[in-house]
């Protein structure tokens, strides 16, 4: 969706490496919503971000919503094969009331 | 709690041949919606419902039917199929305006 913007589509790393995921929004994110895919399986909730300012962490995960609630960054530290996957970024955009608004998603490979 | 269910996990269909796709859930969530994933187009918001008898358009609806005539469940209909709706089919749903949770996923192909 052009409302919603992922970078970078694809990501290889390092196992042990940093990396960052981020989501840009034309427009102002009611909710922003990060999800995990593994391939051929269903999304899997990770993190709910509403507040600007707000970060949220789980394990080594840790999402982040900017203050003009426009952009979201996913930030994993030592990243671990388990990790690899695709990233989803959904956002509740105002105008759209209940329904989400997907990035196209970040595809991660983690190397041993 | 057995969450969002889909059904059938994957199914190969004829041009022309028509299909329902269950969804069902039992956490009492008033949303329920249908996504499509293709690669490269992300997730496309077919259908949605806010609550038993009420549905909407999304993005992508033109091929697709829907009903909502329980709280629990919100099957998608191809009437017609085609080529074009080869894809991953997701059902997901939320209380209220909050965290959606999504389904296992339907591989449909169409020849």
């Amino acid at each position: 969706s052009q409302e919603l913007e992922q970078s970078p589509q694809s990501l290889i790393v390092q196992e042990g490496k940093n990396l960052t995921i981020n989501c840009t929004s034309s427009k102002t994110l009611y909710g922003l919503y990060w999800y995990k895919q593994k391939y051929g399986e269903g999304l899997i909730f990770l993190m709910m971000l509403q507040k600007g300012g707000e970060e949220k962490s789980h394990e080594k995960i840790t999402a982040k919503l900017d203050e003009k609630k426009q952009q979201s960054s996913l930030h994993i530290t030592a990243s671990q094969p388990s990790h690899a996957g695709i990233y989803l970024c959904g956002a509740d955009l105002a105008t759209s009331g209940s329904r989400l608004t997907f990035g196209e998603g970040t595809q991660l490979t983690v190397n041993p | 709690n057995a969450g969002v269910t889909q059904t059938p996990k994957f199914q190969v269909l004829k041009t022309g041949q028509s299909m329902t796709l269950q969804c069902a859930q039992d956490m009492n969530h008033e949303y329920m919606s249908w996504y499509r994933q293709d690669p490269g187009m992300g997730l496309r918001l077919i259908h949605y419902s806010v609550g038993a008898g009420i549905t909407d358009q999304g993005e992508v609806p033109n091929g697709y039917n829907v009903s909502r005539s329980t709280t629990e469940d919100f099957p998608l209909r191809l009437l017609s199929a085609a080529p074009s709706q080869t894809s991953v089919y997701f059902c997901a749903s939320s209380y209220s305006r909050g965290t959606q949770y999504f389904g296992p996923g339907t591989r449909l192909l169409v020849l």
